[in-house]
């Protein structure tokens, strides 16, 4: 069974700073999809940004950005310029081909004025 | 641009009542799913929906769930008898073709169980 890891509950980072949120997962298939959602305290999921797993190059969604690194399972988001509205949880999340969601744990980010 | 919708916002129920809980998913989109989130933890799998049955349903998803698309738009979700347990966010989300992988998200209903 896939797992995903985000190991850092909180973070906090000032504002028009730059902050990087992390995540691993596990996996034996080698085709799947990557995202990171964004969770406010309105509790609605935003996409963020998305991988899919053939492509070399990071993806790349204005001020997001990710680290992916299939040998390693390592999958990144990099927030640059933080802003006030970046606060919120935000959720890594793995999709094999045609199949459901599987969500880490969460960061809680905190931007500060 | 088109959205998943689920109504109501927030209900909240007595322990042993039933609930639906419904979702709009977006018009051309072939596969539905529902997903959970307990407070303060992640969001989880229950069930996904494809060609009006059941594809995949995790261990949480167990006889006092049932899913439904009773028409052409509307996909549900009802909690037979509810337990404390059970109150949580359910997110609701759609998906267009074989071929697509995206998900699209609703805005959630926040179900209560008092």
């Amino acid at each position: 069974a896939q797992t995903v890891t985000q190991s850092q509950p909180e973070m906090s980072v000032q504002e028009a700073e730059t902050v990087t949120l992390s995540c691993t997962y596990d996996t034996s298939e080698n085709n799947y999809y990557l995202f990171w959602y964004k969770q406010p305290p309105s509790r609605q999921m935003i996409l963020v940004i998305r991988q899919e797993a053939y492509k070399q190059q990071n993806a790349t969604e204005n001020r997001f950005s990710v680290n992916f690194q299939k040998a390693a399972k390592s999958f990144s988001l990099k927030i640059s310029d933080s802003q006030l509205g970046d606060t919120a949880m935000y959720f890594c999340a793995f999709m094999n081909y045609g199949q459901n969601f599987v969500f880490g744990p969460g960061t809680r980010l905190s931007v500060l004025p | 641009e088109p959205e998943v919708t689920q109504t109501p916002s927030h209900q909240v129920t007595q322990m042993g009542q039933e609930v639906i809980l419904r979702c709009v998913p977006i018009s051309n989109h072939l596969y539905f799913y529902w997903y959970r989130q307990i407070l303060g933890q992640k969001v989880e799998f229950l069930v996904s929906f494809y060609n009006n049955e059941i594809s995949e349903k995790s261990e949480i998803f167990d006889d006092q769930f049932s899913v439904e698309r009773p028409d052409g738009s509307n996909f549900t979700l009802k909690i037979r008898s509810t337990k404390l347990e059970d109150s949580a966010m359910y997110f609701c989300a759609s998906r267009a073709a074989p071929g697509a992988y995206e998900q699209y998200f609703g805005p959630g209903t926040r179900l209560t169980v008092t």
